[in-house]
């Protein structure tokens, strides 16, 4: 089974910190995405990578960035919090091989709450 | 103009009986095709995947695809009070990245005991 690890189940911030979410996948999947989703909104992607180094804005990239250094981990980066970044964020991994999408499988999320 | 629309519910079935979840999109050349179940407080899980069209059975789910009409629908037999939750269609759209998924925003179904 694949495992998509999230480095935390809550967190709570203050407002301008800088906050690291971490996600590590298990099955050597070349896609990582990061989402977030609140009440009414949806999922909404945030960024994705399809290989070491490479990144994608999603659409709403604004006050994040993330970083991809080596092929099982993705961390997204809240440069400045603030509380309009509340919010659950889910990490998510697929196979990227082919022109047919592959599902994404997802971590437990990070209630992440900034104050 | 939302990609994958989905009837938002509730939908409430009593025990034991069948619950049809419907999911349309907009984009001809979507190629994939897959429903996630969510619970309150959860991540999204993976219950079905579906690439042609016809139906496909698992267990007491079947998904049904038909293409020309641009929908995808899941059938829940003998519905269970643990089938309580939020089904997610999401679909593989051909315009741009085919590593992207979008998501429609969720039928909430409650199977009322």
């Amino acid at each position: 089974d694949v495992k998509v690890t999230q480095s935390s189940r809550y967190l709570v911030k203050r407002t301008g910190e800088k906050v690291f979410l971490e996600c590590v996948q298990d099955m050597d999947h070349e896609n990582m995405f990061w989402y977030r989703q609140d009440p009414g909104l949806g999922l909404r992607l945030i960024y994705f990578s399809y290989d070491v180094k490479m990144k994608e804005k999603g659409d709403i990239p604004e006050g994040y960035s993330v970083s991809r250094e080596k092929k099982e981990r993705f961390s997204l980066i809240l440069e400045s919090a603030s509380t309009n970044q509340t919010s659950m964020y889910l990490c998510a991994s697929s196979l990227g091989t082919g022109t047919v999408g592959k599902p994404q499988h997802f971590g437990d999320g990070t209630r992440l709450s900034i104050l | 103009q939302k990609e994958v629309e989905q009837n938002s519910g509730p939908l409430s079935v009593p025990e034991g009986a069948i619950a049809s979840l419907n999911c349309t999109y907009s984009d001809r050349g979507s190629q994939s095709f897959f429903w996630y179940r969510q619970y309150s407080g959860k991540s999204p899980e993976l219950i079905m995947s579906i690439y042609s069209n016809g139906d496909k059975e698992d267990g007491r789910f079947t998904a049904q695809l038909n293409k020309a009409s641009q929908y995808v629908s899941l059938l829940i037999r003998d519905s269970q009070p643990s089938d309580s939750a939020t089904y997610l269609c999401a679909v593989s759209l051909d315009s741009g990245s085919a590593r992207q998924l979008t998501f429609g925003s969720g039928t909430q179904l409650t199977v009322l005991p």
